[in-house]
């Protein structure tokens, strides 16, 4: 079946950086794009970046623009991001999560379990 | 942005009754790209509605989802025990872009 599993979050330090990683499997990977969705308590549930199947086009939300960073390799069929100048707003958990578009309805799927983001000093 | 606010926040019900959710958008979505997900405590979001009104795979038609351009609804038919969570809308209308709702608490009465 789909897993998505989600690792690399942690606590961080104001203005410090981590690399968050999604494995997928049980599905083919590569033909799949990619969103990273975060969810506070507060805010709910925001999008953060989205990445296309074959890593050619890159979007962010503009809360992330500059500082945070998609990828993905599809030979170890994982999906990235690179956070840096982090600040507490960042704090939150961070879902990977797939997006299926049979005929050009392009909904987001099969998301992971998360991983937390704590940014605190 | 299109947001999305949903309504009520909270919906009291008994087992067996019928659930209606709503989500209202600030700006027509065309082609009905809206979805529905459920949320339960430390579990990720599973779809259960894309394109407005299709059930995705494995999903019990107890829940139906209809409506169009701002206005959208997601009704839970003879709730069972297990669908007391939270649920939320979201348009990919602005793929890759998303916006979600607020979220509707489903609780027992």
């Amino acid at each position: 079946q789909v897993q998505l599993v989600e690792s690399g979050g942690g606590v961080v330090q104001p203005g410090g950086s981590l690399r968050l990683s999604c494995a997928g499997s049980g599905f083919i990977f590569r033909t799949y794009g990619m969103h990273w969705v975060r969810q506070t308590p507060g805010k709910g549930l925001e999008w953060v970046a989205f990445v296309r199947n074959d890593g050619s086009d890159k979007y962010y939300s503009d809360s992330v623009k500059g500082r945070f960073t998609i990828s993905r390799d599809n030979s170890k069929n994982t999906l990235y991001l690179q956070m840096n100048s982090l600040t507490v707003e960042d704090t939150a958990l961070y879902y990977c999560a797939s997006r299926s578009c049979p005929g050009g309805d392009c909904y987001t799927n099969f998301w992971g379990q998360g991983t937390l983001v704590t940014v605190s000093s | 942005e299109i947001v999305l606010t949903q309504s009520p926040g909270t919906l009291s019900l008994s087992p067996g009754e019928r659930a209606t959710l709503s989500c209202r958008a600030s700006q027509i979505i065309s082609s009905n790209y809206l979805a529905w997900f459920q949320q339960k405590p430390g579990q990720a979001p599973r779809l259960l509605i894309y394109g407005a009104s299709t059930r995705a795979p494995g999903i019990p038609d107890r829940f139906s989802g209809s409506g169009s351009g701002t206005d959208f609804t997601l009704t839970i038919n003879r709730l069972e025990p297990e669908d007391f969570a939270v649920y939320y809308c979201q348009q990919y209308n602005t793929s890759p872009a998303l916006t979600f709702g607020g979220g509707t608490k489903v609780e027992i009465k």
